[in-house]
């Protein structure tokens, strides 16, 4: 079944406390994202990345890292997470970016920092 | 500065009543237009999409969204909604690599 997974899908952290949400993907899409989701503000882009070793920020990158080592995976790195961070992350991916192709989602991760 | 506007953040409507939600996009390129439905609890998926062509596009579940380039608007549209269209609905918009979301507009249908 073609789908992006990620992992985990709730997770409850300390201000500072590094974190990696994984984010993979079985359909061989060169172009991947990382967006999160807030109340009234809907999704903003973090990070994405056009193919493996090329990643560009998106609107709201401060606080995020991200690295491409492999095609299927694309995983989101908090390095002193803070409380502004609490959000629903999402992770897409697509065919090349610079066509029109739609993004495929994967199920979310609820992040909340205390 | 490129954006998506998305007027209406809440609708409520009966089943069988007529949807239409809007959509502006703002953006100096050569554009591709989506909408996205998020079901309570699920990910997003895409309803439909435009690149060129035809500007009256249609979806699945019976949506279909026009491009009107003039007023730089791509509305989403159901003759008759159900029940089971209750979501939350976004609009977006993507130049060559980046990707602009509205704030999203949350349908309640009332069965």
């Amino acid at each position: 079944e073609a789908q992006v997974t990620q992992n985990p899908r709730y997770l409850i952290t300390v201000t500072g406390k590094k974190l990696t949400v994984t984010c993979s993907q079985n359909m061989n899409h060169e172009y991947m994202s990382w967006y999160r989701q807030d109340p009234g503000l809907g999704l903003r882009q973090i990070y994405y990345s056009m193919n493996v070793e090329v990643t560009d920020k998106g609107d709201v990158p401060e606080g995020y890292k991200v690295s491409r080592k492999e095609k299927r995976n694309f995983p989101l790195i908090l390095e002193s997470p803070s409380p502004n961070q609490t959000s629903l992350y999402f992770c897409a991916s697509s065919l090349p970016g610079t066509g029109p192709y739609e993004q495929y989602f994967g199920p979310g991760t609820r992040l909340t920092v205390t | 500065a490129q954006s998506v506007s998305q007027h209406n953040h809440h609708v409520i409507l009966s089943e069988a009543a007529s949807l239409e939600l809007g959509c502006n996009y703002s953006y100096g390129g050569t554009v591709n237009l989506f909408w996205y439905v998020q079901y309570p609890g699920q990910h997003l998926q895409l309803l439909l999409k435009y690149f060129s062509g035809d500007p009256l596009v249609k979806g699945i579940k019976g949506f279909e969204a026009e491009f009107i380039k003039s007023k730089f608007s791509f509305n989403l549209r159901k003759p008759s909604v159900q029940w089971s269209d209750t979501a939350e609905y976004f609009c977006a918009v993507k130049g060559t690599y980046k990707y602009i979301f509205g704030t999203g507009t949350r349908l309640k249908v009332l069965a």
